[in-house]
């Protein structure tokens, strides 16, 4: 049981867009910046989004981020078949005095 | 150019104990607070240690408290893990990772993984 919610799995078309969300609580995701990775099959995870929206150097800006309250949400744009991989968000956890990730989301395209 | 590499990783009995390695090369080691992660076989993301760049701090997820050890070298660039106990549910790919500088607690950098299974 992951201390952050996402859902299992998503699937969009190509070209279409696809939202995943996160969710929290005030010790976690309501104080502390939120960040995505995505995880293609048999890699490393990779930083998608830094600080809630931002994007590290490489990444295209048809993956974006939000958050609001306790939720965070990442979005992508313009979907890709390259793009069919795991999504993790995750920050830290004062309550827990530790990280915390999602239980990942498996996009399909 | 910038990476970590893990190694130590390996088949281990329950109850034994392995230490795991991470070099970094590429950006200053000694500016940078370090994390372990885990994953378990077709299973998420778990954290599982931070380390602050200075060694003065250390922070543990509650499955490996008081088994796990996180410690670094500055002047070799290593970051470490020494694992005792070590249970079936140990069993994982084993990452090292740099956290962003800043307020951010975001893993800007990661390693390839060093796989631990711990079974008789």
């Amino acid at each position: 049981q992951s201390v952050l919610t996402q859902p299992p799995s998503v699937s969009a078309a190509p070209g279409q867009k696809v939202s995943i969300s996160c969710s929290g609580s005030n010790s976690n995701i309501g104080r502390y910046y939120v960040s995505w990775y995505q995880q293609l099959p048999g890699t490393a995870p990779k930083l998608l989004i830094y600080d809630n929206n931002k994007r590290p150097s490489g990444v295209p800006d048809r993956f974006s981020g939000s958050r609001s309250g306790t939720s965070a949400t990442l979005v992508i744009t313009g979907l890709q078949t390259g793009d069919e991989a795991d999504y993790y968000c995750g920050t830290w956890d004062n309550s827990l005095s530790s990280g915390v990730f999602g239980g990942g989301t498996r996009l399909t395209v | 150019q910038v990476q970590l590499v893990e190694s130590g990783g390996g088949l281990v009995k329950p109850g034994g104990s392995l230490r795991l390695s991470c070099a970094a090369s590429g950006f200053t080691f000694s500016d940078s607070s370090m994390s372990w992660i885990r994953q378990g076989p077709g299973k998420g993301l778990e954290w599982v240690s931070y380390i602050l760049n200075s060694a003065t701090a250390m922070f543990y997820a509650e499955s490996v408290k008081g088994r796990f050890t996180i410690s670094r070298d500055n002047a070799k660039n290593s970051l470490f893990l020494q694992m005792n106990s070590l249970r079936a549910e140990d069993t994982a790919l084993y990452y090292c990772a740099r956290r962003s500088s800043g307020d951010s607690h975001a893993f800007d950098i990661w390693g390839q993984g060093t796989m631990v299974i711990v079974s008789s």
